[in-house]
């Protein structure tokens, strides 16, 4: 089954805990990108990858890092979490061929207290 | 920059209501136009999309067109259902800009009652 999928769906951590957030697609698709959704503000693009090795800041990159070095994965980093990193997030995957935009992963509820 | 501009929800209707969830967009050059739906505690998924000026795209009875004159892609479906129920969301992907960047509108709530 084409999909994305997200590890861990549910995690509490605490400030300044550093955290992964796992993200893998076996569809071959080149984009990904990682979005968090908070109530009010809809979602808002982190950071997306064109492919391997090819990253770049989306709206909202601060605290956040990224790396591409395989195709299907595209990790989620947070340094030192915060507060403010409370929220749902979201990996997605897109064909470069294709105009029929993402396919979303199940999403990450992260609390940072 | 790119933005899209949806309507506040939420929105309550009877089963077998008329729908229409305005969207309008402001992009530079020709962007394609996507309706995603989210149910509650998952994430998004795809509804419809239009690529270009004109088309329209359907699924499921829900149906939208991509209209450049209005800048608009407004969300409509005859006879909604409780099934229906979930967060609409409005998302243009500009591929002459910022490549892989799908921007969201702040999505509506439909809520349908039996």
């Amino acid at each position: 089954e084409a999909q994305v999928t997200q590890n861990p769906r549910y995690l509490i951590t605490v400030t300044g805990k550093k955290l992964t957030v796992t993200c893998s697609q076996n569809m071959n698709h080149e984009y990904m990108s990682w979005y968090r959704q908070d109530p009010g503000l809809g979602l808002r693009q982190i950071y997306y990858s064109m492919n391997v090795e090819v990253t770049d800041k989306g709206d909202v990159p601060e605290g956040y890092k990224v790396s591409r070095k395989e195709k299907r994965n595209f990790p989620l980093i947070l340094e030192s979490p915060s507060p403010n990193q409370t929220s749902l997030y979201f990996c997605a995957s897109s064909s470069v061929d294709s105009d029929y935009g993402y396919t979303f992963g199940s999403g990450t509820r992260l609390t940072v207290v | 920059g790119d933005s899209v501009t949806q309507m506040e929800g939420p929105v309550t209707l009877s089963e077998e209501a008329f729908l229409t969830i305005n969207c309008t967009y402001t992009a530079t050059g020709y962007p394609s136009l996507f309706w995603y739906v989210q149910y509650p505690g998952e994430g998004l998924q795809l509804l419809l999309k239009a690529t270009k000026a004109d088309d329209k795209g359907s699924n499921k009875g829900f149906e939208a067109t991509y209209r450049k004159e209005t800048t608009s892609f407004h969300l409509e479906k005859g006879s909604v259902q409780v099934s229906d129920s979930a967060v609409y969301f409005c998302a243009l992907m500009n591929y002459g800009g910022s490549q892989g960047n799908l921007i969201f509108g702040k999505g509506t709530k439909l809520s349908v009652k039996p």
